[in-house]
């Protein structure tokens, strides 16, 4: 079964540099959410947006902003880096017909220098 | 508050023993939705079952349980026949009401380790 896509997997940056994550997710899936996670610690949650609408926030900073296109996708950009930053960041996607699981793709490690 | 506590940082068990991974939640939303989660060494977040807050019976997915309890508000992950790819850590998570795009609250998460 197809799974939720990110790209890139890995990312290396340099403080005060621009990032963009994105996001492609499962078939027919009509809503993402963004996740930071960093070391040993939990997922915190980002943003979510649903059939391309922002659908709730959380903790993302105000050099984070996202969006959903068209075909369902999502790009989170991320400017003037920080090394705090650096973290696995996690898409997920859902579907309401499948109760709403949230089905996480690989991650991007962003790692900031 | 925290909405998930999961208070086991680390577990061990023999293979081929059972185990249970506490969950305890908060929440004032009637409607509201359970879920467990791996994540392994190499970083995925594997979905493994869900719990509906109106759902009757205990939810189940092959060596998986959620055992729970909704007066006490627990949701205990109950893993049968443990295997060594079973070593990993695992995050209990909450989505609260039924509004699409909802965020997951998740635990500090527990490390299970399997032991031959």
């Amino acid at each position: 079964a197809a799974g939720v896509i990110q790209s890139p997997r890995h990312l290396i940056k340099e403080k005060r540099e621009t990032a963009t994550l994105k996001c492609y997710p499962i078939p027919r899936h009509d809503t993402v959410y963004w996740y930071q996670q960093g070391p040993g610690q939990d997922p915190q949650f980002l943003i979510s947006f649903y059939e391309k609408m922002q659908s709730d926030k959380g903790s993302i900073p105000d050099r984070f902003s996202a969006q959903q296109f068209s075909d369902y996708h999502s790009e989170l950009n991320m400017s003037s880096l920080e090394l705090g930053d650096s973290a696995l960041y996690f898409c997920a996607s859902s579907s309401r017909v499948r109760t709403d699981t949230q089905y996480f793709g690989p991650g991007t490690r962003l790692t900031v220098l | 508050a925290q909405k998930i506590t999961q208070t086991q940082p680390g577990m061990f068990v023999q293979e081929k023993e059972a185990v249970t991974l506490d969950c305890t939640y908060d929440t004032s939303d009637p409607s509201y939705g359970l879920f467990w989660y791996k994540q392994p060494s190499s970083g995925e977040m594997i979905f493994l079952i869900y719990q509906g807050s109106y759902d009757q019976q205990n939810a189940t997915e092959g060596r998986y349980s959620l055992n729970f309890q909704k007066a006490r508000k627990s949701a205990n992950l109950v893993i049968s026949a443990s295997q060594l790819g079973d070593s990993a850590m695992y995050f209990c998570a909450m989505r609260e009401g039924l509004d699409t795009g909802n965020q997951f609250y998740f635990g500090t998460g527990t490390s299970l380790t399997v032991i031959p």
